[in-house]
């Protein structure tokens, strides 16, 4: 079956950087793009940007341009975000999402990154 | 950036109610809007895309209407594994902005 499996929950101090990967299983990797969302505690959903496992294109919020970048690894089917420069204000669950067309399914577990000195 | 308004915030249900909750697009973005069902410390799930598609798996209570500016979720009959809370998302232009969230609370 289709799945996506994050990297474990990361404590890191304010300044830090974070890599969470997502490994993907059950279907072809560059067939679909990652989109990447984080929740912070309590809080809706933020889109952060997705990554083309084809191609390597790539589209970020312009709110993260500068701190965060994404990418792929098609020999392990796995997707990286990495977020630097962290404050408090990234403290969230961190998921990735299988995505085509406007729909993305399914999504991974979720990465819970906390930001504490 | 697209902006996303769900109505309402939050709503108190009954099993068996009918529920209808509405997502405005602050522009046209024809029918590029999918509706996500989360539970607390769960991933969120796709429930309908291209605003009235109804996934794989997902059971028919759930319908999805609507284009440009107005789309509506709704659930026909409640059941108790319905109490969640709901989001939009459109597709339409990055940033692939979400709802801020509807909770769906038994009453």
């Amino acid at each position: 079956q289709v799945q996506l499996v994050q990297s474990g929950a990361e404590l890191k101090k304010p300044g830090a950087s974070v890599k969470v990967s997502c490994k993907a299983s059950g279907y072809t990797f560059t067939s679909y793009v990652i989109s990447w969302v984080r929740q912070a505690p309590g809080q809706g959903l933020e889109w952060m940007g997705w990554i083309s496992p084809y191609n390597g294109n790539t589209n970020y919020t312009q709110k993260l341009q500068g701190r965060v970048t994404m990418t792929t690894d098609t020999s392990t089917s796995t997707a990286y975000m990495e977020l630097r420069s962290l404050t408090s204000d990234d403290t969230a669950v961190y998921y990735c999402a299988r995505d085509r067309a406007g729909l993305s399914d399914p999504w991974g577990q979720g990465t819970l990154v906390t930001v504490s000195s | 950036d697209i902006q996303m308004t769900q109505s309402p915030s939050s709503v108190s249900a009954s099993v068996g109610d009918r529920v209808t909750i509405t997502c405005r697009a602050s522009q046209g973005i024809s029918s590029w809007l999918a509706w996500y069902q989360q539970k607390p410390g769960k991933a969120p799930k796709l429930l309908i895309y291209a605003a009235s598609s109804l996934q794989s798996g997902v059971p028919s209570r759930f319908s999805g209407s609507g284009s440009g500016t107005d789309f509506t979720l709704t659930i026909s009959s409640l059941q108790p594994e319905d109490f969640a809370t709901y989001y939009c998302q459109q597709a339409n232009s990055f940033p692939h902005t979400f709802g801020q969230g509807t909770k769906l609370e038994i009453k």
